[in-house]
């Protein structure tokens, strides 16, 4: 079956550095891009950017370009999405998703003092 | 970068109403353009991509329409279950833009 799951949601405080992972499985890791979605409370689906794992090949959205780092180790079947001083704004869910409609469950991402 | 605009923002129709709910991107995107449909506290839901390719396990009142730079998601028998927030989003070229979102109610 072909998944992706998501680490576990994370409370942290501003100015803190995070990192959550999105492994996939049940396919060809490097083969198919994945990209990540933020969904404030209450709100609509933001694209963020997507990352192509068998050459790391990376777009961002203007509006994250900066904010966020998206990378991917190859050897494990695993991306990621990193912020090196999160704010409270940043407190969102967090999806990783292949463009063919594959989901992970969420990593609920609370930032807080 | 291209604007995705979706239409109504919000939406109450009874149970077996046609509804549809429009898509405008604001260049042309060919047919590169899927719907999503989430429902509260849950992880969206491919339901069509390329325009009108209905995706499986989809129940087929769901249809999609479009190409260029408007596109439109009915549903030919609204359902209880199909109370949710629909989303259209682009993917012909990063970034891959989702629609603003149509909240879809039973009257």
């Amino acid at each position: 079956e072909v998944q992706l799951v998501q680490s576990g949601a994370e409370v942290k405080k501003p100015g803190e550095s995070l990192k959550i992972s999105c492994k996939g499985s049940g396919y060809s890791f490097t083969s198919y891009w994945i990209g990540w979605v933020r969904q404030m409370p209450g709100k609509g689906l933001e694209w963020m950017g997507i990352i192509y794992p068998g050459d790391s090949d990376t777009r961002y959205s203007p509006s994250f370009q900066g904010q966020v780092t998206i990378s991917a180790d190859k050897s494990i079947s695993t991306a990621y999405l990193q912020w090196s001083s999160l704010k409270a704004s940043d407190t969102a869910m967090y999806y990783c998703a292949r463009p063919e409609g594959i989901w992970g469950q969420g990593t609920l991402v609370t930032v807080s003092s | 970068d291209i604007q995705m605009t979706q239409s109504p923002s919000s939406l109450s129709a009874s149970v077996g109403d046609r509804v549809t709910i429009t898509c405008r991107a604001s260049q042309g995107i060919s047919n590169y353009l899927a719907w999503y449909q989430q429902k509260p506290g849950k992880v969206p839901k491919l339901l069509i991509y390329a325009a009108s390719t209905l995706q499986s396990g989809v129940p087929s009142r769901f249809s999609g329409s479009g190409s260029g730079t408007d596109f439109t998601l009915t549903i030919s028998s609204l359902q209880p279950e199909d109370v949710a927030t629909y989303y259209c989003q682009k993917y012909n070229s990063a970034p891959h833009t989702f629609g603003q979102g149509t909240k879809l109610e039973i009257k």
